[in-house]
């Protein structure tokens, strides 16, 4: 079955810090999408990322980077030199492409989230 | 601002009642997804529509309905309400079918309250 597991339920640093949230997934699937959504106090969810099983290449916007591990079924968020509007809970979420995908699902499989702080 | 929107952005009503819960997807759009959002379960997938039908279903009770209409607007439906129905209710869109090839865009959310 599919499932995302964020270990991670809170983490609090001081601005500046890098950060490292940790997502890891399983899916019996060999194509499949993996995402990063950032849900602010506010309670809005932002998209931030999308990756598919096929592209293992890591990806780098602004201060914000991932690691996409297919090895270790992981998919990694780094955050470097943290700031307050950093602060807010993010989930990690898995999407299964089934053969011939027309017609079926593509609703996401959601982690429970990790609730980050950062601190002045 | 994602494009997809939702009304109302707060509801409180009471047990026993029913409630109407709108999602207008992005201009383009033809999926629609719901999501509920609660403490104890936390995000979890509902029902997914298509161009007019439905496609995919979740953990939806019973007592919840969905529809998308011909503009592609959706309503979710939620009746003889329960306390632990409250909970943060997200609309999500992409362009097709399936969207594990798409990107979901999520709503600002209705936060429903029962008392």
């Amino acid at each position: 079955a599919q499932k995302v597991t964020q270990a991670q339920t809170e983490i609090s640093v001081v601005e500046k810090e890098d950060v490292t949230l940790d997502c890891v997934y399983e899916t019996r699937d060999t194509t499949y999408y993996l995402f990063w959504y950032k849900q602010p106090p506010s309670g809005e969810l932002v998209f931030l990322i999308r990756r598919n099983s096929f592209d293992e290449q890591n990806e780098i916007s602004g201060r914000y980077s991932w690691n996409f591990q297919k090895s270790t079924s992981s998919f990694n968020f780094t955050i470097t030199a943290s700031q307050v509007v950093d602060s807010a809970v993010y989930f990690c979420a898995l999407s299964e492409a089934p053969f011939g995908y027309g017609g079926s699902q593509g609703n996401l499989i959601f982690g429970k989230g990790t609730k980050l702080s950062v601190k002045p | 601002d994602s494009g997809v929107t939702q009304t109302p952005k707060h509801l409180i009503t009471a047990t026993g009642q029913r409630v109407t819960l709108r999602c207008s997807p992005r201009s383009g759009d033809l999926s629609v997804y719901w999501y509920q959002q609660s403490l104890d379960q936390g995000l979890q997938f509902l029902i997914q529509y298509y161009n007019g039908e439905e496609r995919a279903k979740g953990n939806i009770l019973e007592r919840f309905s969905a529809q998308q209409f011909p503009d592609l607007h959706s309503e979710l439906n939620l009746s003889s309400l329960e306390l632990g129905d409250s909970a943060l209710y997200f609309c999500a869109s992409s362009f097709g079918l399936a969207g594990a090839m798409d990107t979901q865009y999520f709503g600002p959310g209705t936060r429903l309250t029962v008392l």
